[in-house]
């Protein structure tokens, strides 16, 4: 059971490039999330879906795009990175109709030159 | 706004010592309030609280919610270097329809256990 798997662990982007975070789950869970950490500033939350076909914003939704097109799947796109997105990235997921604890990816550390 | 503040932000303690990490909340739509462990990399489930005063444990470590105060602790006994790690308190708010909902983090409290 490979539970939350993102990639890349690693990234190094210029000012202004693209780039697509991946993050699937093998458990059938309908909400997955994505956070991004901060030193000093814990977890906060980016975009999350409650199912395919459904996303909405978090706390710091900008320069962020999210799609849900299968249960299993949730991209985070950086349209034009900045160096205020330098942070390690996380995506988790959870059932959404029980009390349940949610999963986490091993973390992409993304780093905007 | 909602928020979830832990407190301290970081201890330093020696192995043996019992330590009482401490996290209050004030969230609209409160589901539960969960703790998890981190150490390098993603943080681990530890415990989910959603009943005031029934205490969860797992060997030396333990929580307890209290509902009317809005807050909760994390108790670790005989503490062990294994233990060093940042805990997160979260608390999950209900978003539109009462469905699952979002996980308000606070910013951590860092343990260092020394040998």
């Amino acid at each position: 059971n490979a539970g939350v798997t993102q990639t890349p662990k690693f990234q190094v982007l210029k000012t202004g490039q693209s780039m697509t975070l991946q993050c699937a789950q093998d458990m059938n869970h309908e909400y997955m999330s994505w956070y991004r950490q901060d030193p000093g500033m814990g977890l906060r939350l980016i975009h999350y879906s409650v199912g395919a076909g459904i996303t909405d914003q978090g706390e710091v939704p900008n320069g962020y795009n999210v799609s849900r097109s299968t249960t299993e799947d949730f991209p985070l796109r950086l349209l034009s990175a900045a160096p205020s997105q330098t942070s390690v990235y996380f995506c988790a997921s959870s059932y959404t109709d029980r009390g349940t604890e949610a999963f986490f990816g091993q973390g992409t550390r993304l780093t905007v030159v | 706004e909602d928020k979830v503040v832990q407190s301290p932000l970081s201890l330093v303690v020696h192995e043996g010592d019992t330590v009482t990490l401490n996290c209050s909340y004030e969230v609209t739509n409160f589901r539960s309030l969960l703790w998890y462990k981190q150490e390098k990399k993603a943080p681990t489930f530890l415990f989910m609280l959603t009943s005031s005063g029934i205490e969860k444990k797992s060997g030396r470590l333990s929580s307890i919610l209290d509902k009317k105060e809005l807050f909760s602790i994390l108790n670790i006994t005989a503490t062990q270097t294994g233990d060093s790690a940042v805990y997160l308190c979260a608390v999950e708010i209900l978003n539109y329809g009462g469905s699952q909902g979002n996980l308000i983090f606070g910013k951590g409290t860092k343990l260092s256990v020394k040998p």
